[in-house]
């Protein structure tokens, strides 16, 4: 099985400071994600790469970077963490020649 | 503009009937659908999905329907059970190179003994 581990399961962090969030594949995926998911609005997607040190803005890539220097991780920064920033953060990789993801666990960042 | 919409929030059923959980969307190059399960405090765990030259999928008590002239899918889980409550999503995706699923808002299912 395809696994996707994300570093963290709960964090909080102080506003303004700078988050790093690792995921880690170990399928040798091409196609990593980020996602966040709020009540009410869903899974909405922040950034994706489809190759190291490729990456292609989302919906919602506002206040966000990410990093991929190798294959099977995908990091997600925020550059100066904010309130609104608090949510559920999913990282997922596809599937080889197809189209469904494994996602992580999940990271709940909460911002105070 | 929301492109896959699952537009009831909240579904509640006994156990032992059916769930029928309803998704539109609205992109006619969609080409594969996905449903995914998520318990709170985990991520997405993948369900069942449906290629668009089929119109049923089926994995045990679970059955996706697609009808794209009114592009619309939904999904079946017969009989319910408790261990069935989640949030359900629906996904949609597009034969393209460097595209990305799109999700709906989810439907919380509430199974009850």
């Amino acid at each position: 099985d395809v696994k996707v581990t994300q570093s963290s399961r709960y964090l909080v962090k102080r506003t303004g400071e700078k988050v790093f969030l690792e995921c880690v594949q170990d399928m040798d995926h091409e196609n990593m994600f980020w996602y966040r998911q709020d009540p009410g609005l869903g899974l909405r997607l922040i950034y994706f790469s489809y190759d190291v040190k490729m990456k292609e803005k989302g919906d919602i890539p506002e206040g966000y970077s990410v990093s991929r220097e190798k294959k099977e991780r995908f990091s997600l920064i925020l550059e100066s963490a904010s309130t609104n920033q608090t949510s559920m953060y999913l990282c997922a990789s596809r599937w080889t020649g197809g189209y469904g993801y494994t996602f992580g666990s999940g990271t709940r960042l909460t911002v105070v | 503009d929301q492109q896959v919409k699952q537009n009831s929030p909240s579904l509640s059923v006994q156990e032992g009937r059916i769930s029928i959980l309803n998704c539109d969307y609205t992109n006619s190059m969609f080409d594969y659908f996905l449903w995914y399960k998520k318990y709170p405090a985990e991520g997405p765990t993948f369900l069942i999905s449906i290629s668009s030259i089929k119109d049923k999928n089926e994995d045990g008590r679970f059955t996706v329907f697609l009808n794209k002239s009114a592009k619309h899918l939904s999904l079946h889980i017969v009989p319910s059970q408790p261990g069935d409550s989640a949030v359900y999503f629906c996904a949609a995706s597009a034969q393209q190179a460097g595209t990305a699923l799109i999700f709906g808002k989810g439907t919380t299912l509430s199974v009850s003994s």
